[in-house]
Parts: structure tokens; C-alpha cells; sequence
């Protein structure tokens, strides 16, 4: 089982709210983790969106717009990116990433691939 | 603006060995931690190896630990990937990237930056 679980895709319509998740393993508690967001368009490197903690532990990447939002769901135990107000722009895929402390590594989530419709 | 250029890639033997470089501009490399991130053709993103600032501390993915290594030059703005016994499943593109940080450890660190990659292809 992945580390870190993401979607395969996702599509949505201009205008519309899109939500990815990015779920933990198992024995991994999403609570005591930064989970950070990147876009990686078509033949570019990432760039990185976002940070999420918590409410007072967050960090928005420079430049980008602030309908990119992150959040967790502790219940299932994920983290989320939240994007609103779809744009044909934010056709890309999407990689949530931690820094595994037990294992001392980076781990990239599976990634989502988000189409606009 | 922060630039980060990798060279050094190319089609090369199992076996073998190749050195990726990455030419740094518009901070103060020193002052940064440093990564390289790989992605298959196709794939998804994976980190091979961090470096913290001056060096002390440096980090591996369990798929490489053992066969690569990662050094850089303050002094040349300048990090390096060292790449021996190449596998076929090394064949990816190679990203260099920036931490916010000067560790590259850490939940309080994060890859900011990254150059455009260069392409490694590991085939007989």
C-alpha cells in the first residue's frame, strides 16, 4: 500500500470547486503531518502550491491564487487541496507530498490527474 | 528570479555511471538545502536525494542508497548527482530543486524551486 493515496483523476467544470485528496497509509496520522501541494503542468517541472497543517500552521506558495486552499479530514485521514472557481488552467496533475520522518525520505503521493471539462 | 539549470543527462549502459550537475542563480545557493527528484516517463514524482547546506547532513531514497551520491560547491553555486551501477529503472527525468530551508530534513522544509530536469535513459 502507497504511502501516500491520491485519486487517479478528476474532472470538473469551469467555475465548479474541485476537492483532491490525499489519503495516509494506514498507522500514518495525518494530524502530526505538513502536507505540501504541487501542479505539474504537461512538460514542466512542478511548482509548488501550497502547505497545510492546521488552520494556524499554513503557508500559501508565492504567487499562487487563493482559491488553491488546503484542509484534512481527519476521519479518513487526508489531507485535501481544495481548488475554487475551476479555471482550464488548473488542467494539470496534482502530487501531495510529506516528509516521512519514520522513514527519513520524501514520499510523493500517486497523483491526480484534473481535467476541465 | 531563481534559476536551476540540470545538464549531465543522456542515454547511457546498465551498469554504467553518469554525473548530473545543476547550475544555480538568482539566491544565495548557500544559504538552501538542495534535492534532486526523478520522474519516470509517464510516472509519478519521486525524491532520490537531499543535501542541507553546508553538507553535514544528506539523505537517500532506499532505491538508490548505495549507488548514488549527492555533493555540491558553494563556491560554484553548483549540486551534483553522482550515479553509479545505473539500473534500467533509473531511466527517468531528473529534477533539480531548491528547499525553503537550509536543511533539507524536516517537516519545516519543502522543495520551492525546481529546474526543468534532464533526461536520463538507461538501456543496452
Amino acid at each position: 500500500q502507497a504511502v501516500l493515496t491520491q485519486p487517479a483523476s478528476l474532472s470538473a467544470s469551469p467555475g465548479a470547486s474541485a476537492s483532491l485528496t490525499c489519503t495516509l497509509r494506514s498507522g500514518i496520522n495525518v494530524g502530526t503531518y505538513r502536507i505540501y501541494w504541487y501542479q505539474q503542468k504537461p512538460g514542466s517541472p512542478p511548482q509548488y502550491l501550497l502547505r497545510y497543517k492546521s488552520d494556524s500552521d499554513k503557508q500559501q506558495g508565492s504567487g499562487v491564487p487563493s482559491r488553491f486552499s488546503g484542509s484534512k479530514d481527519a476521519s479518513a485521514n487526508a489531507g485535501i487541496l481544495l481548488i475554487s472557481g475551476l479555471q482550464s488552467e488548473d488542467e494539470a496533475d496534482y502530487y501531495c507530498m510529506i516528509w516521512h520522518s519514520s522513514a527519513s525520505v520524501y514520499v510523493f503521493g500517486t497523483g491526480t490527474k484534473v481535467t476541465v471539462l | 528570479e531563481v534559476q536551476l539549470v540540470e545538464s549531465g543527462g543522456g542515454l547511457v549502459q546498465p551498469g554504467r555511471s553518469l554525473r548530473l550537475s545543476c547550475a544555480a542563480s538568482g539566491f544565495t545557493f548557500d544559504d538552501y538545502a538542495m534535492h534532486w527528484v526523478r520522474q519516470a516517463p509517464g510516472k509519478g514524482l519521486e525524491w532520490v536525494s537531499g543535501i542541507s547546506w553546508n553538507s553535514g547532513s544528506i539523505g537517500y531514497a532506499d532505491s538508490v542508497k548505495g549507488r548514488f551520491t549527492i555533493s555540491r560547491d558553494n563556491a560554484k553555486n553548483s549540486l551534483y548527482l553522482q550515479m553509479n551501477s545505473l539500473r534500467a529503472e533509473d531511466t527517468a527525468l531528473y529534477y533539480c530543486a531548491k528547499d525553503i530551508g537550509p536543511y533539507y530534513y524536516g517537516s519545516g522544509s519543502c522543495l520551492d524551486y525546481w529546474g526543468q530536469g534532464t533526461l536520463v535513459t538507461v538501456s543496452s
